[in-house]
């Protein structure tokens, strides 16, 4: 039972490049979260997905977007990398008595 | 207005001893969760203790309780009997009912360090 995976775990980007940061849960958990934290501060949500086939803003969305491909996977995407976006970014998943599981993150440096 | 305000940037404690961590929450809500999350140096977000707006009791997990004081608006963290593993980062969080997809909206961190 490996929880929440999160691939790549590093990713250093050119301001225009993209990338797709990838998450999976094997806990059978509906609803899933990318969160971003920036150097000394709490986590701030980018988008969720309440279940398989549905997906909504959250606090600080622009400049990404995502894909809930099925029930274990939620990726988002970067479509055109800026210095802003460089953050740890965390995806987690939500069990049935409200607790969220996170990730190990991915640290993304954008230069 | 801040809706999780930890006010403690860094405390220290001495190994063995008690430590409070503060947390005050902002909410019109009747119905919210409360959370505390721990983040050591390695960076991952370790889920310690929950508290439902309506649990009639404190929420305890092994050496950490939370002494939830609802007409405050406080939901502190206390770690009894410090380890050295206990120093990192300690996250506020709360969930509110009004809040689609049950997000969790997080206060800036506390971090706490443990001398030997």
């Amino acid at each position: 039972n490996a929880g929440v995976t999160q691939t790549p775990k590093f990713q250093v980007l050119k301001t225009g490049q993209s990338m797709t940061l990838q998450c999976a849960q094997d806990m059978n958990h509906n609803s899933m979260y990318w969160y971003r934290q920036d150097p000394g501060m709490g986590l701030r949500l980018i988008y969720y997905s309440a279940s398989e086939g549905t997906t909504d803003k959250g606090e600080v969305p622009n400049g990404y977007n995502v894909s809930r491909l099925n029930k274990r996977e939620f990726s988002l995407r970067l479509e055109s990398a800026a210095p802003s976006q460089t953050s740890v970014y965390f995806c987690a998943s939500r069990d049935n008595q409200e607790t969220q599981y996170f990730g190990p993150g991915t640290r993304l440096l954008v230069l | 207005a801040q809706k999780i305000t930890q006010t403690q940037p860094g405390m220290f404690v001495q190994e063995k001893e008690a430590v409070t961590l503060d947390c005050t929450y902002d909410t019109s809500d009747p119905s919210y969760g409360l959370f505390w999350y721990k983040q050591p140096s390695s960076g991952e977000m370790i889920f310690l203790i929950y508290q439902g707006s309506y649990d009639q009791q404190n929420a305890t997990e092994g050496r950490y309780s939370l002494n939830f004081q609802k007409a405050r608006k406080s939901a502190n963290l206390v770690i009894s009997a410090s380890q050295l593993g206990d120093s990192a980062m300690y996250f506020c969080a709360m969930r509110e009912l009004s809040n689609a997809g049950n997000m969790l909206t997080f206060g800036g961190g506390t971090r706490l360090m443990v001398k030997p």
